[in-house]
């Protein structure tokens, strides 16, 4: 059974819209976070969240929201989406942040058109 | 500034043959290193990984070669299969830096037959 799920696994979307990709964790761990991976960068670290509160952010733009309503999810929601938004959003967890090892999702590839 | 840097974008070899993926960082901070395997359409999975108290570590044919001193490491991958084919990230942590994982760019192997 996949211990991280995200959703979709593909998206396509238009210039100017807006999606929330989600990512589920059934590892019983206590933090998350978010990477992106293109040609151009090819795994960006973009949020941390440890117990549910934000511990790190690395991403410029204020158009990605990470939403934790549940311990074990970490939902991307990005606005205004560009086609430089392209790239595939990758999912982690960790026991804490404490922890080195990160356990990655399979990923939701995003294409914006 | 890239952090963890991997040396090759690309390596290919023979099956049988031992591939060696090389790495090297420049944050001295860094005492965690993991390795990642990524196959196509799927998230990145930890390999093996090393801390840097150790100079070595071996899992099976996978084993790192560690080098404080010269902020360097390798991956050599013995008897290398067509299975091994993919994509390799070293990465780094510091337990300064709240932990958070700095990935090098890859390095995609292929293994012929």
């Amino acid at each position: 059974d996949p211990k991280i799920i995200q959703k979709p696994k593909y998206l396509v979307a238009v210039t100017g819209s807006e999606k929330i990709l989600i990512c589920e964790q059934y590892l019983g761990h206590n933090a998350m976070y978010w990477y992106r991976q293109s040609a151009k960068k090819p795994l960006e670290f973009m949020f941390s969240y440890s117990y549910q509160k934000l511990m790190d952010n690395q991403t410029a733009s204020s158009r990605f929201q990470p939403q934790s309503s549940k311990k074990n999810h970490l939902d991307l929601q990005i606005t205004a989406l560009k086609p430089d938004d392209s790239a595939t959003y990758f999912c982690a967890s960790s026991q804490d942040r404490y922890q080195d090892t990160q356990y990655f999702g399979p990923g939701t590839r995003l294409l914006v058109l | 500034q890239q952090q963890v840097r991997q040396s090759s974008q690309s390596l290919t070899v023979w099956e049988g043959e031992t591939a060696i993926l090389n790495c090297s960082y420049e944050n001295s901070a860094f005492d965690y290193f993991p390795w990642y395997q990524q196959f196509p359409g799927e998230g990145p999975a930890l390999l093996i990984a090393i801390r840097s108290v150790s100079d070595k570590k071996e899992d099976g044919r996978f084993t790192i070669f560690f080098n404080k001193r010269e902020k360097n490491l390798s991956l050599h991958i013995k008897d290398s299969q067509p299975g091994d084919s993919a994509t390799y990230f070293c990465a780094a942590s510091a337990r300064t830096g709240g932990y958070k994982v700095v990935f090098g760019s890859g390095t995609r192997l292929l293994v012929s037959p």
